[in-house]
């Protein structure tokens, strides 16, 4: 069973820095282009970066200017979002979601971490 | 941009609805269609326009191209009472959702 579990969402301050993890079970990691969404309080979804299976292909949204690093570790299975000066817009539910490979859909999310940025 | 609607969606079980979604520019067949619970993460229903996620139901259906695109519900149920999401990936190596619409008991 294709599991995704992020991890590391937290209060912080404004101005702040936070990473979160993504980690996955039951298909081979390493194959799988994987994304992050977020999702503000009583909002839609909202992309904010892709990355590829070998890590070498990495989007943002324009809307993060720069202020947010996606990775991973394929031999711990693990996906991570470094989130640096953290404004209150960036409040929000974070889901790691897996690229079907398929046709540019995501075929399974995890559950999502919430990271709340507040003085 | 993907502008979805309606926003808000009232019906009773047994009702067909659709949900639209309408591109800015054409992004070919590459949209999706997902399904969100409250405080649950969402679940792909139909990829490439139409074609059904496995496991999921019939009475779900996708259609469309180019810059419109549609979701159908043949007879809504009770467990189909949620919010949904289209979805596509452009040719700026991005994907962009819309709005969402959540469909409420009438």
């Amino acid at each position: 069973e294709v599991q995704l579990v992020e991890s590391g969402g937290r209060l912080v301050e404004p101005g702040g820095s936070l990473r979160l993890s993504c980690a996955a079970s039951g298909f081979t990691f390493r194959n799988y282009n994987m994304n992050w969404v977020r999702q503000a309080p009583e909002k839609g979804l909202e992309w904010i970066s892709y990355i590829s299976s070998s890590g070498r292909t990495i989007y943002y949204a324009d809307s993060l200017k720069g202020r947010f690093t996606i990775s991973r570790d394929n031999a711990k299975n693990s996906l991570y979002l470094q989130m640096n000066s953290l404004r209150d817009e960036d409040t929000a539910v974070y889901f790691c979601a897996r690229d079907s490979s398929v046709a540019a859909d995501f075929d399974h999310w995890g559950q999502g971490t919430l990271v709340t940025v507040s003085s | 941009q993907m502008t979805q609607s309606p926003s808000t969606l009232s019906a009773s079980v047994g009702d067909r609805i659709t949900i639209t979604c309408r591109a800015s520019q054409s992004v070919s067949s590459w949209l999706a269609w997902y399904q969100q619970k409250p405080g649950k993460a969402p679940e792909l229903l139909i990829y490439k326009t139409s074609t059904l996620q496995s496991g999921v139901t019939s009475r779900f259906s996708g259609s469309g191209s180019g810059k419109e695109f549609n979701f159908t519900i043949s007879s809504l149920q009770p467990e189909d009472f949620a919010t949904y999401y289209c979805q596509q990936y452009n040719t700026y190596s991005a994907w962009t959702f819309g709005q969402g619409t959540k469909v409420e008991i009438k």
